[in-house]
């Protein structure tokens, strides 16, 4: 059975520093994984998407990365702003299925 | 753009009443999903459908139903809402195939059963 665990679950850093948020899950019989971001009381918004052949994708200021024989994901985001702020969540979907399994999310705060 | 949109965003219903909450998608994707998330449980599956009146049970369809009519239109239905049914629901969409592509989701509906 696929688990995805999110570490850390919350951090909190000064604007301007580049953080990493990591993802690991168990299954790597996976079709991709993605990474959401989600503000409070709010639906998700789609980040990232990596299909299980890729390594990373990037856009903007953001960088994911998949290693699918070790079963992590990382989500970079260089120089961080107060407007980052917000749940980050990993979901992997499982290969040959509709099921995607969500990580319990990072709380991110990036203070001014 | 992606466009997943859900009818209501804040819903208050009493015990016993018939919830009904709607989701549409303008990008022609065949898989449509239902979502409930709660504190410290996280996204749960509740239905899904790959096709117009095609639907499979996720995690957690008890108390639920739901219709899919129309491909761009979702609906999901609390036969009879229950206090344990306040919840967070997010609806999804995601082009088809065996396998689910990049999932785009909708602002959420907030439901508050009394």
């Amino acid at each position: 059975k696929q688990e995805v665990t999110q570490i850390p679950a919350a951090l909190s850093v000064p604007e301007g520093e580049n953080l990493v948020l990591n993802c690991s899950f168990t299954d790597s019989a996976i079709y991709n994984l993605q990474w959401f971001r989600q503000d409070p009381g709010k639906g998700l918004t789609s980040l990232l998407l990596i299909q299980s052949s890729q390594r990373e994708q990037t856009s903007g200021r953001l960088n994911a990365s998949l290693d699918k024989s070790s079963g992590r994901s990382t989500l970079y985001i260089a120089a961080s702003q107060p407007g980052d702020s917000a749940t980050y969540l990993c979901a992997v979907s499982r290969l040959g299925g509709f099921k995607t399994i969500f990580g319990a999310g990072t709380r991110l705060f990036v203070k001014a | 753009d992606v466009k997943v949109t859900q009818s209501s965003r804040y819903l208050v219903k009493r015990t016993g009443e018939k919830v009904f909450l709607e989701c549409v998608q303008d990008m022609d994707h065949e898989n449509m999903f239902w979502y409930r998330q709660d504190p410290g449980l996280g996204l749960r599956l509740i239905y899904f459908s790959y096709d117009v009146k095609m639907k499979e049970k996720g995690d957690i369809p008890e108390g639920y139903s739901v219709s899919r009519e129309k491909k761009e239109r979702f609906s999901l239905i609390l036969e009879s809402a229950s206090t344990n049914q306040t919840s967070m629901y997010l609806c999804a969409s995601s082009f088809g195939g065996r396998n689910t592509g990049e999932l785009f989701f909708g602002e959420g509906s907030r439901l508050t059963v009394l």
